[in-house]
């Protein structure tokens, strides 16, 4: 059975640092991985979704990787922002091609 | 706005209580979804439907009933919930109902149950 696993659950950092939020899986046979960023009262976006067969995707400041033989994946956020408080929820594809969930990263950046 | 309205924001109820929450949305995607978000555990599918018919159904205990009248509505009905069921229902919605399509989602319904 698929595990998703983010630590840490909680970062507090300094505006301007850039900094890598983690996130692995316990069954690498997975069809992609897609990061999400959850605000207060309203629901979840989607950052990047990174293919099995691809190794990282940039979004302006962001960079997912994805090493899927460590199971691992790493989202870098850059030069970061105090808008860029939130919680970042990263998600694998099962085995039924349905998302399996880590709980979140509660990321605070102080100005 | 993602494109998906989800009503009411907010819910208190009873536990012999009956009530509805509704998501919509304007994005003409085929899939709906229901998921129920714990306070610091990860996101639980319920159901998922595709162009209607539900195609998931994850162990849901049946006081959790939905309904998908079109491919732009969807409904879950409450009937005689537990304290155990207050969470975030979050409602989603995607071109087809597979993991290769990214999903959309609305700012969920804050359930407590008393």
């Amino acid at each position: 059975k698929q595990e998703v696993t983010q630590i840490p659950a909680a970062l507090s950092v300094p505006e301007g640092e850039n900094l890598v939020l983690n996130c692995s899986f316990t069954d690498s046979a997975i069809y992609n991985l897609q990061w999400f960023r959850q605000d207060p009262g309203k629901g979840l976006t989607s950052l990047l979704l990174i293919q099995s067969s691809q190794r990282e995707q940039t979004s302006g400041r962001l960079n997912a990787s994805l090493d899927k033989s460590s199971g691992r994946s790493t989202l870098y956020i850059a030069a970061s922002q105090p808008g860029d408080s939130a919680t970042y929820l990263c998600a694998v594809s099962g085995s039924n091609y349905q998302l399996i969930w880590g709980a979140g990263t509660k990321l605070i950046i102080k100005p | 706005e993602t494109g998906v309205t989800q009503t009411p924001r907010h819910l208190v109820m009873g536990m012999t209580n009956k009530k509805s929450l509704k998501c919509e949305q304007h994005l003409g995607h085929n899939a709906m979804y229901w998921y129920k978000q714990s306070a610091k555990k990860p996101l639980e599918l319920m159901f998922v439907y595709n162009f209607k018919e539900q195609t998931e159904n994850n162990s849901v205990p049946s006081r959790f009933s939905p309904e998908c009248p079109n491919s732009s509505h969807l409904f879950l009905h409450l009937h005689t919930l537990q304290p155990e069921d207050s969470a975030l229902y979050l409602c989603a919605s995607s071109p087809g109902a597979t993991a290769t399509y990214e999903q959309y989602f609305g700012p969920g319904t804050r359930l407590t149950v008393t």
